[in-house]
């Protein structure tokens, strides 16, 4: 399988853990994107790489969180001091540079905060 | 501030029908506009990308369209059938595009009856 894929794609925590994501892009994509979905919304954008070059944050990623990209492959999303407000999907999405931009996103990582 | 709105929020067709789904924004400066399928619990399927210049694409049974001076794009699916039941969400990109961030819809759940 060459798409995007998630781990783990279901997380159980206690309020107040911490918890850590990982993500692998599409091999030949150098962008990477994070995105947190709650039940009955669209998507909402948390964060951009290109490369290992973290471009662009959201005001949603509060200083809880943290996103790393090291050497421009996988990338990890880590929560701290987990709140029952973080409990949502969390999705990854990749894509080329380019004109064509389509971003292509994994199956996701639900969260739940007890 | 850009907003994305897709109305209806959920439709069921029969079997065979002929259907548009409906997505606005309200800033016209787009770098592109994407479109999704989402099935439950999934990640998200891209099924078409449009760029800022260009007024359609189409893919199989699908066609979208785009008219930037109005703020609107379409999704046409021909011939709909049971398997097409999933939500459907459109995300646009702003400006120049040196940006990640997509802003999505909050998606039209479509349910095709056999």
């Amino acid at each position: 399988d060459t798409g995007v894929s998630q781990d783990p794609r279901h997380k159980i925590t206690k309020r107040g853990q911490n918890v850590t994501f990982r993500c692998d892009p599409i091999s030949e994509h150098n962008r990477l994107y994070w995105y947190r979905q709650t039940l009955g919304q669209g998507p909402e954008f948390l964060t951009y790489f290109q490369n290992e070059a973290q471009l662009e944050k959201s005001r949603l990623l509060s200083d809880r969180f943290s996103a790393e990209r090291p050497k421009g492959s996988f990338s990890t999303l880590e929560i701290q001091r987990t709140e029952q407000g973080d409990s949502a999907m969390y999705l990854c999405a990749s894509s080329p540079q380019g004109w064509d931009d389509t971003q292509y996103f994994g199956p996701g990582t639900r969260l739940t905060v007890l | 501030k850009q907003e994305v709105t897709q109305i209806p929020a959920a439709l069921s067709v029969p079997e065979g029908e002929n259907l548009v789904l409906n997505c606005s924004f309200t800033d016209s400066a787009i770098y592109n506009l994407q479109w999704f399928r989402q099935d439950p619990g999934k990640g998200l399927t891209s099924l078409l990308l449009i760029q800022s210049s260009q007024r359609e694409q189409t893919s199989g049974r699908l066609n979208a369209s785009l008219d930037k001076s109005s703020g609107r794009s379409t999704l046409y699916i021909a011939a709909s059938q049971p398997g097409d039941s999933a939500t459907y969400l459109c995300a646009v990109k702003r400006g120049s595009g040196n940006t990640g961030k997509l802003i999505f819809g909050q998606g039209t759940t479509l349910q095709v009856k056999p």
